[in-house]
């Protein structure tokens, strides 16, 4: 059963625009939700993570929410470049301890163009 | 700098043979992971493991065998390859409770 859903599946936007990515998880416990950004056939790389039952973070472009009550977390982007063109996965740490493992969305795959 | 290297990046096989992933990381990390990646599903755990001589099964482990001999080294082993098997491997270490998590850059197995 798959325990993290993320949505749209893709999304096409034009360079310049806003876009909003969402995820919601049925994972329990969760201890923490990072967003990875994975350019197509290469690895993953961490954008944020969020810890907080309410939190919020920002990076650069990157901004992300955390509501552990409603078990959703959204990925906003500002001003999309092409280079953000990639594959957006959101995955759930389900403990703070050494038995802790993750949780993989299957992704939203951006397109940014010109 | 944290890195997860994997080898090797590109490999072509036939079925029934005989195939090792290798990783290696120099995070420090104890665990460390094992994961396929194909169209339309997420990433999805083979097997895990805690330290040097541990090994825990994922959510997909048929077909795959799994050693870690050294808390830098991790090995995946498909002992009779099946063409099911394609797929694009990445490993992954990460700090107790996943604070840190860096990725490989993939391993792309075909079976033929």
């Amino acid at each position: 059963k798959t325990q993290v859903e993320q949505s749209p599946q893709s999304l096409v936007v034009r360079q310049g625009e806003n876009c909003v990515l969402q995820c919601n998880y049925s994972v329990t416990p969760d201890n923490h939700l990072r967003w990875f950004k994975q350019d197509t056939g290469k690895g993953l790389v961490s954008l944020t993570v969020l810890v907080d039952q309410k939190d919020k973070t920002s990076n650069g472009r990157y901004s992300a929410t955390l509501d552990k009550d409603a078990k959703h977390s959204t990925l906003h982007i500002t001003a999309t470049l092409l280079d953000d063109t990639a594959t957006y996965i959101c995955v759930v740490g389900d403990r703070g301890s050494a038995l802790g493992r993750l949780h993989f969305g299957a992704g939203t795959q951006l397109i940014v163009i010109p | 700098e944290a890195a997860v290297t994997q080898s090797p990046r590109n490999k072509v096989t036939v079925t029934g043979g005989n195939v090792t992933l290798s990783c290696r990381q120099t995070n420090s990390h104890n665990y460390m992971y094992w994961y396929r990646q194909d169209t339309g599903h997420g990433l999805r755990l083979i097997h895990y493991s805690y330290g040097a001589g541990n090994l825990q099964i994922g959510d997909v482990p048929d077909g795959y065998k799994a050693t870690r001999t050294t808390q830098e080294d991790f090995f995946l082993l498909l002992e009779l390859a099946s063409p099911s098997q394609t797929s694009l491997y990445f490993c992954a270490s990460s700090a107790e409770g996943g604070a840190e998590v860096f990725f490989g850059k993939g391993t792309r197995l075909t079976v033929v």
